[in-house]
């Protein structure tokens, strides 16, 4: 079975300038979760989404992100503009049972602002 | 905002010997995941451990979780040099519509010397 893939791995752009990320989860999983992982720190939740819908985004920086989740498959999230602050890594996540057990993580874009 | 706290941040031991890494937490959980990070790539799920339970184990590793004094240990005994990586624990909360959301640790991160 595929793992959650996501692309691309790494990304190096100025600053103000838009990037996007791109994630396919585990065939079948209805959960989706985009994370943001900064240097020596766990994940923090983005934004959640249950099939197409946006459930939990309170977490998202909604001047200048933005995530979809068409047709409750792939997701894409991308920030306009960037800024220095949004280096880190962007970690994309699926489930099966709404999160109640354990999810299944990407291998995660490496996003540098310069 | 990160609840797990993790102890200790940093972990160096031989190989062979055991290593023991603690989380603590704030709120009530339905349960507790640790996951493993290697450099450079996605996080890998270890373990998951129900509000209810006190003891798990699977192969090499062991948890506990104390409900009363919101803390969990991992053990990994007979160390190899494969177990370096991060490893961060995750408490699962309970939010609307019947899901739950994992919130990380800042993680602990193991060396294993030859």
């Amino acid at each position: 079975e595929a793992g959650v893939v996501q692309s691309p791995r790494y990304k190096i752009i100025e600053k103000k300038q838009p990037v996007a990320f791109w994630c396919n989860p585990i065939s079948g999983h209805n959960t989706l979760y985009w994370y943001l992982q900064n240097l020596g720190q766990g994940p923090e939740l983005l934004i959640r989404y249950e099939n197409e819908e946006a459930v939990d985004d309170s977490q998202l920086p909604k001047d200048r992100f933005s995530a979809e989740r068409l047709k409750g498959v792939d997701s894409t999230l991308k920030i306009q503009p960037a800024e220095l602050g949004d280096s880190a890594v962007y970690l994309c996540a699926s489930s099966s049972d709404r999160g109640y057990n354990e999810q299944f993580f990407g291998p995660g874009t490496r996003l540098t602002v310069l | 905002s990160q609840q797990g706290e993790e102890d200790p941040q940093a972990l160096s031991i031989q190989e062979g010997e055991n290593a023991t890494m603690n989380c603590s937490y704030k709120t009530s959980i339905n349960n507790l995941q640790w996951y493993r990070q290697n450099s450079g790539r996605g996080l890998v799920h270890l373990i998951l451990i129900r509000s209810n339970e006190r003891e798990k184990h699977s192969g090499r590793l062991r948890v506990t979780l104390d409900t009363s004094k919101k803390s969990s240990s991992l053990l990994i005994t007979a160390s190899r040099a494969a177990d370096t990586a991060s490893y961060f624990c995750a408490t699962a909360q309970r939010v609307g519509q019947g899901a739950q959301k994992l919130v990380f640790g800042q993680g602990t991160r193991l060396t294993i010397n030859p």
